[in-house]
């Protein structure tokens, strides 16, 4: 069982926006303002989308955007585009021992 | 543009040791925080742990007793050891540059690791 909890699978049509929610507690999400988001394209590397909660690195569409409330958090893809079907996971600091959490990913499906 | 390389057998025995080896290059590993994160066969991500130039390393509470993790500045790699591995082991290893520690914005390939006998 993975510390941040994300939904299996969330799906959308082209064009559409869908949000992902990744909930964790005060240990981790609630208390820091250091959230991540990965898309990882099937026997591929993670690809950082998303860093401290809602800033996107440099080439990252900004069609992705990130967001927090108490204890969740949530990464909005808005004018989904076929590409955009892959695996997604959250990334929290913790201070309750494992540094870096992960959620369990979730399945995207355009 | 950072890129990173893992390196290592892709198999290992049983109570035997993992030794895999990241090569960067287009950057230093004099700064920055080293990475490894495993993801077992269809499975979730894992943060196994980071070794920074000239500080302390931070290992996985659930590993920490069987991690170790090094950096050679003349090589410009780092490296991770796993002892007493078991099947619970085998997985996909990626080594990966770490911001502050918390966010990871540039990944090696990935690299499948079997513990079997």
């Amino acid at each position: 069982q993975s510390a941040l909890t994300q939904p299996a699978s969330v799906s959308g049509s082209p064009g559409q926006s869908i949000t992902i929610s990744c909930t964790g507690t005060s240990s981790d999400i609630g208390g820091y303002h250091y959230v991540s988001w990965y898309q990882q394209d099937p026997g591929k590397a993670p690809k950082l989308l998303i860093f401290d909660v809602n800033n996107r690195p440099s080439g990252v569409s900004d069609r992705f955007s990130g967001s927090k409330s108490g204890n969740t958090a949530s990464l909005t893809i808005t004018g989904l585009q076929t590409e955009d079907e892959a695996d997604y996971y959250c990334g929290s600091y913790s201070s309750s021992g494992t540094y870096v959490i992960f959620g369990g990913g979730t399945k995207l499906t355009v | 543009q950072v890129q990173l390389q893992e390196s290592g057998p892709g198999l290992v025995k049983p109570s035997e040791t993992l030794s895999l080896t990241c090569t960067v290059s287009g950057g230093s590993v004099t700064t920055y925080y080293w990475t490894w994160i495993r993801q077992p066969p269809g499975k979730g991500l894992e943060w196994i742990g980071y070794i920074p130039y000239g500080g302390s390393t931070n290992y996985n509470p659930s590993l920490r007793s069987r991690v170790t993790m090094s950096l050679d500045t003349s090589k410009n790699q780092f490296s991770l050891s796993l002892n007493f591995v078991t099947a619970a082991d085998t997985a996909v290893y990626f080594c990966a540059r770490g911001v502050g520690a918390t966010h990871f914005d540039f990944w090696g390939q990935g690299t499948m690791v079997t513990v079997s006998s």
